[in-house]
């Protein structure tokens, strides 16, 4: 069955310093993956996105994820990190066949920025 | 603001109770997804829409049942509400019926507390 893993449930970092999370899928064929966060109160929204072609994807909010087949991982990666970032960060693989939207969540992993 | 619009924001009800908890997809959105945040279970599927049919099934309890109306809003309904239903229930829309290249957005959720 598909499933994800975010290893890291909470993560502290400095503001200014960089910052990666973790996410590793289990998926037999090519999977669809995707970041998302969390603010609180308010819904998902996503970040990025990873189809096919470039294993190096670009987001919002200056965010870049790399996908490693080998590895089946696919970790968000950011510079440095303000505290605007602040938040839940959920990575989502996409499940079953193609005619679908579901989608299928890892637990998260919260982030805080210290000053 | 995501254009998806999830009513009501809070919602507290008792144990045994039924209760309806309503969507409003994005303008020209055809699927709308449901989705249960829980602290036990995390970011879980319950189920999918498109343009007024089922397209996709998840860990959808029976006692829970959704549906898709013509102007394509939806209704998810709970019923026999249980302590263990309390949860953060999010709703997501998105062009087709799969949420792929055209990503879901997810509305703000609807946060069900059972008394």
């Amino acid at each position: 069955a598909q499933s994800v893993t975010q290893p890291d449930i909470h993560i502290t970092v400095s503001e200014g310093a960089s910052l990666e999370l973790r996410c590793n899928y289990s998926y037999g064929a090519t999977p669809y993956l995707f970041w998302y966060v969390q603010s609180p109160g308010q819904g998902l929204q996503l970040l990025l996105k990873y189809f096919s072609g470039d294993t190096l994807v670009q987001g919002i909010k200056g965010f870049e994820a790399e996908f490693k087949r080998s590895q089946s991982s696919f970790n968000l990666r950011k510079p440095s990190v303000h505290w605007s970032d602040a938040a839940e960060y959920f990575c989502a693989v996409g499940h079953g066949s193609s005619n679908t939207g579901k989608l299928i969540f890892g637990q998260g992993t919260t982030l805080q920025v210290k000053p | 603001d995501s254009g998806v619009t999830q009513t009501p924001k809070h919602l507290i009800t008792a144990t045994g109770q039924r209760v309806t908890l309503r969507c409003s997809p994005r303008s020209g959105d055809l699927s709308v997804y449901w989705y249960q945040q829980s602290l036990d279970q995390g970011l879980q599927f319950l189920i999918q829409y498109y343009n007024g049919e089922e397209r996709a099934k998840g860990n959808i309890l029976e006692r829970f049942s959704a549906q898709q109306f013509p102007d394509l809003h939806s209704e998810l309904n709970l019923s026999s509400l249980e302590l263990g239903d309390s949860a953060l229930y999010f709703c997501a829309s998105s062009v087709g019926g799969q949420g792929w290249d055209q990503p879901q957005h997810f509305g703000d959720g609807t946060r069900l507390s059972i008394l």
